[in-house]
């Protein structure tokens, strides 16, 4: 089935700086490539999704970019701040269906 | 507004006991999904439905069940709990197109004694 590694587990910034999240999928029928927050015990939320006819989707200080021949993308965050601390989860759609994968997740820590 | 809801927020049960987790679409959202989120492990898929009576096991099915008998509910019911589900179980939906959006539920904290 399809497998979606995500790096790093765990990342830590300081206030200001960029930070990078790094997935890769296994099936190229993954055409759906969102990506969630989540808050120490809330839920996961989406905060940007792309799809497979797009390379970069931005929204204010966060990216997306998507690489469908190498099967990598990633999440970038510019002007971190400390809000942005939480877990956040890639996810693929499993051959091209409403079902989704996530990968293990990455703790991101934004220090003031 | 509607929304999607899942009750009990934390539940603790003994080993062997049956237990149903709920949850509660208002959007009417064709597609359901349940999940459990361990660390280390991300979120796993358990079970998941297209439609009205559809149900389709996810990759850790392995002592839970679920029914859709209507759009809005999707129980999940743990048929004799074991201590290896005690986890946050997660609900979630999407509307009847190809990779769209999930939303997820607030979730509900199992523990198995």
């Amino acid at each position: 089935g399809e497998n979606v590694e995500q790096h790093p587990s765990t990342l830590s910034v300081q206030e200001g700086d960029s930070a990078v999240i790094k997935c890769t999928y296994s099936d190229s029928a993954s055409n759906y490539f969102p990506w969630y927050k989540q808050e120490l015990g809330k839920r996961p939320q989406l905060i940007i999704d792309i799809r497979s006819n797009v390379g970069e989707k931005k929204d204010q200080r966060i990216a997306v970019t998507l690489n469908k021949t190498a099967k990598h993308f990633s999440l970038h965050i510019t002007e971190t701040q400390p809000e942005d601390s939480a877990v956040y989860f890639c996810a693929t759609s499993q051959g091209g269906s409403e079902k989704l994968v996530f990968g293990k997740g990455t703790k991101l820590t934004v220090n003031p | 507004d509607a929304e999607i809801t899942q009750s009990p927020r934390h539940k603790i049960t003994e080993t062997g006991r049956q237990v149903t987790l709920a949850c509660h679409q208002t959007w009417n959202h064709n597609n359901m999904f349940w999940y459990r989120q361990d660390l280390g492990h991300g979120l796993r898929l358990i079970h998941y439905s297209y439609g009205v009576h559809d149900t389709n096991k996810g990759e850790v099915s392995d002592g839970y069940s679920v029914s859709r008998s209507n759009t809005e509910d999707l129980p999940l019911t743990l048929e004799s709990a074991a201590s290896s589900q005690t986890s946050v179980y997660f609900c979630a939906s999407s509307e009847y197109t190809r990779t769209d959006t999930q939303y997820f539920g607030p979730g509900t904290r199992l523990t198995v004694l």
